[in-house]
């Protein structure tokens, strides 16, 4: 079965950086791409960005263009978000989900169970 | 990129239909078939339950359902049970690979 599994919480200091690694099963990685959203503490999902496993396209919300690098490596199915100049409010639940663009259809289907990261001074 | 609007929350007792509307504009809604729905229930991943305005996946309950008008879509949830209480979001593809969720909506079974 499709499965995305996440690494472990981190706990940052303000003005470092986090890589959270997403590492997939199950499926033929490069066939989708990797989406990654965030939920902080009483908010709601906010999409960070995508990247296509089959070419390395990525996409950033503006929000995060200038902080945020989206990488995979095929050779393990894994992909990672690295986040920097870390503040406190980037203290949240980082999630990846597998994405499918094509054929007319759209859709994020599988989700990682989601990496606490606490951002503190 | 503004988030989609949602109602905070709604509410509806086991047996009945509830719906949950997510107002976009011509940019993303309205413009692509590309609207989804998901269900968040805290502590665990989002689960899909709706894609390309009104497809469900496969293993989500018939009562599950979407659709769209204009630049406002929606969801539907019929025979209410217990286990639908959760946090729903919308999100929309808003073009260039780039995508927007909705604000989310907590749906409260009585």
């Amino acid at each position: 079965q499709v499965q995305l599994v996440q690494s472990g919480a981190e706990v940052k200091k303000t003005g470092a950086s986090v890589t959270v690694s997403c590492m997939t099963s199950g499926y033929t990685f490069t066939t989708y791409g990797v989406t990654w959203v965030r939920q902080a503490p009483g908010q709601g999902l906010e999409w960070m960005g995508m990247i296509s496993a089959t070419n390395g396209y990525t996409s950033y919300a503006l929000k995060y263009q200038d902080r945020v690098t989206l990488t995979t490596d095929t050779s393990t199915s894994t992909a990672y978000m690295q986040l920097r100049s870390l503040t406190s409010a980037d203290t949240a639940v980082y999630y990846c989900a597998r994405d499918y663009y094509g054929s007319g259809s759209f859709r994020i289907d599988s989700w990682g169970q989601g990496t606490l990261v606490t951002v503190s001074s | 990129q503004s988030a989609l609007t949602q109602p905070a929350s709604v509410s509806g007792s086991p047996g009945q239909s509830i719906t949950i509307s997510c107002t976009g504009t011509s940019a993303d809604v309205g413009g692509y078939n590309y609207v989804s729905w998901y269900q968040h229930h805290p502590g665990k991943p989002p689960q899909l339950v709706i894609y390309d305005v009104r497809k469900r996946p496969s293993g989500v309950s018939s009562r599950f359902s979407g659709s769209r008008s204009g630049n406002t879509a929606s969801l539907t949830v019929s025979r209410l049970q217990a286990e639908d209480e959760a946090d729903y979001y919308c999100s929309s593809y808003t073009g260039t690979h780039k995508l927007v969720f909705g604000g989310g909506t907590k749906l409260t079974v009585l």
